[in-house]
């Protein structure tokens, strides 16, 4: 089992519409959570960081967490075009500082 | 302010030869760190330096790399000799103190050994 593990994808929204991205993970003592968008080439943009059980909003941009059932993800209202990218989760676990990546889900945003 | 910066940015080497990576964290960050990602999979961790010392390294794959931050400041990925296997895109990220845990990643060194 990976330690955290994503649907690759590609997953296809129109523009407009919500994207939902998720994300489990194995370990239970894992403390931080985050979300990176990658476009091609170039690198991991830190988008949304979340600790504690429940949703974060900033902007378009909501993250969900439950630990309980060890799942987090990532909800982007009125997608647009330019959100077509690759999407990281990651996890620090007991790990001071070390993130552990899931392989990333691809999200294209078609007009 | 400058982010994270990484040289080269592309690296094409015979295996068998020595390719060293620099890194240049954002001014001021204690923490920096050494991933890598290989052709497939998922980005992997390799280590972490806290200043100027070696916080922890189980990522690294073998003793055909070492890694260096003298000064706590810019770091170096040394890979010696290189082996196919090596080839990927090596991704440096800094933090700025304990208890920090949002890393900024620079835009990689994508290294090809042939």
């Amino acid at each position: 089992q990976k330690e955290v593990e994503q649907n690759s994808g590609p997953l296809s929204v129109p523009e407009g519409a919500i994207a939902s991205l998720n994300c489990t993970y194995s370990d239970r003592g894992s403390q931080s959570f985050f979300w990176y968008r990658q476009y091609s080439g170039k690198s991991p943009e830190l988008i949304m960081s979340i600790y504690s059980n429940g949703d974060k909003e900033d902007g378009r941009f909501t993250a969900q967490l439950n630990k309980a059932s060890q799942y987090v993800s990532l909800l982007i209202r009125d997608s647009q075009p330019s959100d077509s990218a690759t999407y990281l989760c990651a996890v620090i676990g007991t790990s001071y500082g070390k993130l552990t990546f899931g392989q990333g889900t691809i999200l294209t945003v078609h007009p | 302010e400058a982010g994270v910066t990484q040289f080269p940015s592309h690296s094409v080497i015979e295996k068998g030869q020595t390719v060293t990576l620099r890194c240049d964290p954002i001014s001021g960050h204690d923490n920096l760190y050494w991933y890598r990602r290989v052709m497939g999979k998922e980005i992997k961790f390799l280590l972490h330096f806290v200043k100027e010392s070696k916080q922890d390294e189980s990522g690294m794959p073998n003793n055909r790399f070492l890694a260096e931050r003298t000064g706590g400041t810019y770091s170096t990925l040394k890979v010696q000799p290189a082996e196919l296997e090596d080839s990927g895109v090596y991704f440096c990220a800094s933090s700025q103190d304990e208890g920090d845990t949002e890393a900024f990643f620079g835009q990689g060194t994508r290294l090809t050994v042939v």
